[in-house]
């Protein structure tokens, strides 16, 4: 079974472009999680979901931010307009979602650089 | 509110050797697990051994073992007989619920420890 796939896996772009990161959860699982991760940061979670629906977009830093699951299979994280600030690995996770030993898959991540 | 804290930002083991992580969580939930996940060099996240807050012996898997010591709110994560490829970024994490509540299956991480094994 496929893991939790991210695309693209890497992204180079100038500051003020528009960036739409893509992510497909295991098939069955019912909550998703976007992270952001820095050096200086660490990892933050951005935003998760369950069963489509956003329950906490509380670590989105800004609405310049924004994430949508249309469908079970599929969800994007999009940035516009991007900054040099944004630089950074983002992963997209999956779980069950039912709480006890639930742990989330990850993806590969998605590098992005604003130039 | 829950919190992971990893004191260690970064710890050396000689090959061979046994290494403890450690890891401190605070949760007001009754009900919670605790996760350790690797992060080699290459950037992907792997899940390595899971505890229950009301499993009654302490989580092994493989080398990886877990001394949950509830008492004193640690989960302290030890690798048996190191190997280089251990070498990466170790997070501990933590679930929680209350009573009749879901998690959802959110994680709070803690910010990480950089294990380097020398040869």
């Amino acid at each position: 079974d496929a893991g939790v796939i991210q695309s693209p896996r890497h992204e180079v772009t100038e500051m003020g472009q528009e960036v739409t990161l893509r992510c497909k959860p295991i098939s069955g699982h019912n909550s998703l999680f976007w992270y952001r991760q820095t050096m200086m940061r660490g990892l933050e979670l951005l935003i998760y979901f369950n069963n489509n629906v956003p329950i906490d977009d509380s670590g989105m830093p800004e609405d310049r931010f924004s994430a949508k699951m249309p469908n079970a299979s599929f969800s994007t994280l999009k940035i516009q307009p991007s900054e040099p600030r944004d630089s950074a690995v983002y992963f997209c996770a999956s779980s069950f979602g039912t709480g006890g030993r639930d742990e989330q898959f990850f993806g590969p991540g998605t590098r992005l650089t604003v130039l | 509110a829950q919190k992971i804290t990893q004191t260690q930002p970064g710890m050396f083991v000689q090959e061979k050797e046994a290494v403890t992580l450690d890891c401190t969580y605070d949760t007001s939930d009754p009900s919670y697990g605790l996760f350790w996940y690797k992060q080699p060099s290459s950037g992907e996240m792997i899940f390595l051994i899971y505890q229950g807050s009301y499993d009654q012996q302490n989580a092994t898997e493989g080398r990886y073992s877990l001394n949950f010591q509830k008492a004193r709110k640690s989960a302290n994560l030890v690798i048996s007989a190191s190997q280089l490829g251990d070498s990466a970024m170790y997070f501990c994490a933590m679930i929680s619920w209350g009573a009749g509540g879901t998690s959802y299956g959110k994680l709070t991480f803690g910010q990480g420890t950089i294990l380097t094994v020398h040869p």
